[in-house]
């Protein structure tokens, strides 16, 4: 089967820099995507890593690392429209078509 | 193109009913896709399309579920005899085949049951 674990809940103040970190276990890796979710809304997709190393757009930087089966998604700059849940998925390699499994999610909560 | 479209936006139906949700993806997107999510936890995957074809059905998924995509372009979930366990809001989202790791989700219907 496959599992993600990420923290339940962030908390930090605007202008500061916050790491949400993804630890994933998958018998048929292929990418990690993020996604971002504001309450009330749909999931929309910030960014995705394939292979190791640091994708950056904009204020948002995402990181893996697939021999330690780990990502990180970095929110620098806080905005308080940054205060949403942010889930890692784990893009997995089926035979009928690659899907994506999605984690818990992390709540940021930005405050003044 | 105005994205991915559901409706109804909510349904209240009593437990026993049967109810069913319909999905427009954007257009030229081939890959159709249904979750489901709760309060506090990630969109649960349900199951997926490639065009008409059903590729994969969640083994959570109890046989009261069934979605069909009978042309290729919109999708339909149907939930038999609802109980108070279903309600969750249901989420559809679309991609293209190759971007399965960037997919754009509607807005989702949200489903109690009493």
């Amino acid at each position: 089967g496959q599992s993600l674990e990420q923290p339940s809940e962030v908390t930090a103040v605007e202008g500061a820099i916050v790491q949400i970190n993804c630890t994933y276990q998958t018998s048929g890796f292929y990418g990690l995507s993020w996604y971002q979710q504001h309450d009330g809304g749909a999931p929309t997709f910030l960014s995705y890593n394939a292979l190791d190393g640091l994708e950056e757009t904009g204020r948002f930087s995402s990181f893996l690392s697939r021999s330690d089966s780990y990502g990180y998604l970095l929110l620098q700059e806080l905005q308080m429209k940054d205060s949403a849940s942010y889930f890692c998925a784990v893009e997995e390699i089926k035979a009928a078509g690659n899907k994506l499994t999605f984690g818990g999610g992390t709540r940021v909560l930005v405050k003044p | 193109d105005t994205g991915v479209s559901q409706n109804p936006r909510h349904k209240i139906t009593k437990r026993g009913q049967n109810v069913t949700f319909r999905c427009d993806p954007i257009s030229e997107h081939n890959r159709l896709y249904w979750y489901r999510q709760t309060l506090g936890q990630g969109p649960e995957f349900l199951t997926y399309f490639q065009n008409e074809a059903q590729l994969e059905k969640s083994r959570l998924l109890s046989d009261r579920f069934s979605a069909e995509r009978p042309k290729g372009s919109f999708s339909t979930l149907e939930i038999q005899r609802t109980e108070q366990g279903d309600s969750a809001m249901y989420l559809c989202a679309s991609s293209l085949v190759g971007q399965e790791e960037l997919q754009y989700f509607g807005p989702g219907t949200r489903l109690t049951v009493t």
